[in-house]
C-alpha cells in the first residue's frame, strides 16, 4: 500500500532553536495534513496544504506542499517548551478515500 | 461541544475476552473512523464509515468489528482479544470523507494480556 516515509524520527533540541521535518511519498499528492499529538491526548490538526507549492503558516509554524507532490515539509521557528509533542503528516491521493499517515516526529526541548 | 468522545480511556483484557470500544461525535460529521497507533508505525486505518449506514475495511481490520449505530456513533469491537491488539486505539471524524480534516478522541489505551 502507500506509504509516507517520516524523517526525523526523532528530535532533541534547545528551547528556541527552529524545528524542520519532512514526508516523502512515492505517489503523488493532492493534500498534506500536519497533526500534533501531545502526550495522553489525540493528534490535532495544525496545518492543511492543497495545492502544489502553497506555504501556509499558523503563528510559528510553516507548511509547504512540496511542487512534485511528494513531500511537504512543517517547520517550527524558535522553538518553546510546549512544542513538546509528536507530529504526524498525513497525505491523500487524488481519487483515494483514505488518508496515509507517516510514522511520527518525536520532539523533546530542553530548557 | 465535546468534538469526538471515546470510552473507556484505558482497559485491560485477557486473551480470549471481548469488548467494544465507544465512540461519539457532536459535530454532525459524516464518516467516522477507528485507528490504532503503535510504536514506529504511526497511525493505521481499522475500520471508516463514509456515511451512516456503511462501513469498510481500513488497512488492518482483521480481529476487529464495527457499527455505525447512527451518525453520532461509531463503535469497534474485539470479539476474542489477543495480545497483538495491545495498542492506543483511536476514533476520528470527518465533514466528508474525501479531502476533509480528522478530528481525534483522546484514545482508548488497551492492553492485551
Amino acid at each position: 500500500g502507500q506509504q509516507l516515509n517520516q524523517s526525523p524520527q526523532s528530535m532533541f533540541i534547545q528551547e528556541g532553536e527552529d524545528v524542520s521535518m519532512n514526508c516523502t511519498s512515492s505517489s503523488i499528492f493532492n493534500t498534506w495534513l500536519w497533526y500534533k499529538q501531545d502526550p495522553g491526548e489525540g493528534p490535532v490538526l495544525l496545518i492543511a496544504l492543497y495545492k502544489a507549492g502553497e506555504l501556509t503558516s499558523n503563528g510559528r509554524l510553516t507548511a509547504q506542499f512540496g511542487i512534485t507532490r511528494k513531500d511537504s515539509f512543517l517547520n517550527i521557528s524558535a522553538s518553546i517548551p510546549s512544542d513538546v509533542g509528536i507530529y504526524f503528516c498525513a497525505g491523500q491521493t487524488l481519487g483515494a478515500q483514505k488518508l496515509v499517515f507517516g510514522q511520527g516526529t518525536r520532539l523533546t526541548i530542553n530548557p | 461541544n465535546a468534538g469526538v468522545t471515546q470510552t473507556p480511556k484505558f482497559q485491560v483484557l485477557k486473551t480470549g475476552q471481548s469488548m467494544t470500544l465507544q465512540c461519539a461525535q457532536d459535530m454532525n460529521h459524516n464518516s467516522m473512523y477507528w485507528y490504532r497507533q503503535d510504536p514506529g508505525m504511526g497511525l493505521r486505518l481499522i475500520y471508516y464509515s463514509a456515511s451512516e449506514g456503511t462501513t469498510d475495511k481500513g488497512e488492518v481490520p482483521n480481529g476487529y468489528n464495527v457499527s455505525r449505530l447512527n451518525k453520532r456513533e461509531f463503535s469497534l469491537r474485539l470479539e476474542s482479544a489477543a495480545p497483538s491488539q495491545t495498542s492506543v486505539y483511536f476514533c476520528a471524524s470527518s465533514v466528508l470523507f474525501n479531502n476533509s480534516p480528522l478530528h481525534f478522541g483522546n484514545g482508548t489505551r488497551l492492553t492485551v494480556t
